[in-house]
């Protein structure tokens, strides 16, 4: 069966400091590959999505970037964090060509 | 451009009573719609997905959602609470007709089961 492994699960970071979020996926091949941030408020925004290896569409400008270095791994990073970075990150995948998500636990990231 | 209105960000029912979560979507295409449901600092599991074969759709945990075009809803409905019910929920439309994930997210409704 597969499974989704985000980590870490918490994590607290200082104004400026860099980010890495990591997400595999295990049980399949070529999936689809999603980042959503969840916002106090503000529901689920899709941050980052891809379709294979190297291939990260972006959805919303911000400071925040994603990487696809191997098929089931996908990396959400930054060079320097924001306040306004703080949230509730999630991933997810699904399968090529189909709508349904399936996602990992998420990672809270408060910035101080 | 599609978009979604979850009416009412906190939801508070007796346990046994009915369960109604409103949902408006708008969409320039046939809509792919979903509700999805998420327990406290978890991620989001799948509750149920319109995709045009039946206009109501039943899904996991006793939950059913009714698409009515006419009046663009998706309202999602349990007729009897139960206290693991307990959690937010979230619609959610389909950017581009339904072939990617990429989703978006009504702001989610909190309901609360009291005893």
């Amino acid at each position: 069966s597969q499974t989704i492994h985000q980590w870490p699960a918490t994590l607290v970071q200082p104004v400026g400091s860099p980010l890495s979020l990591e997400c595999t996926v295990e049980g399949t091949s070529n999936p689809n590959l999603y980042w959503y941030r969840q916002a106090a408020g503000r529901g689920l925004q899709l941050l980052f999505y891809s379709v294979g290896i190297g291939q990260i569409s972006s959805e919303v400008p911000q400071n925040l970037s994603a990487s696809r270095p191997q098929d089931r791994q996908f990396i959400l990073s930054s060079k320097k964090l924001l306040l306004s970075d703080s949230g509730f990150y999630l991933c997810a995948w699904s399968v090529r060509g189909a709508n349904v998500l399936t996602f990992g636990a998420g990672s809270r990231l408060t910035v101080l | 451009a599609q978009s979604v209105t979850q009416l009412g960000s906190h939801v508070s029912v007796s346990e046994g009573a009915l369960v109604l979560l409103r949902c408006n979507y708008s969409s320039s295409v046939p809509p792919y719609l979903f509700w999805y449901v998420q327990y406290p600092n978890q991620g989001l599991q799948l509750l149920l997905k319109y995709t045009s074969a039946a206009t109501l759709v039943k899904g996991i945990n006793g939950f059913e959602a009714e698409f009515k075009k006419s009046e663009t809803s998706f309202h999602l409905t349990k007729p009897s609470a139960h206290m693991s019910d307990a959690a937010e929920y979230f619609c959610a439309v389909s950017v581009d007709g339904g072939s990617q994930g990429n989703l978006i997210f009504g702001k989610g409704t909190k309901l609360s089961v009291k005893p």
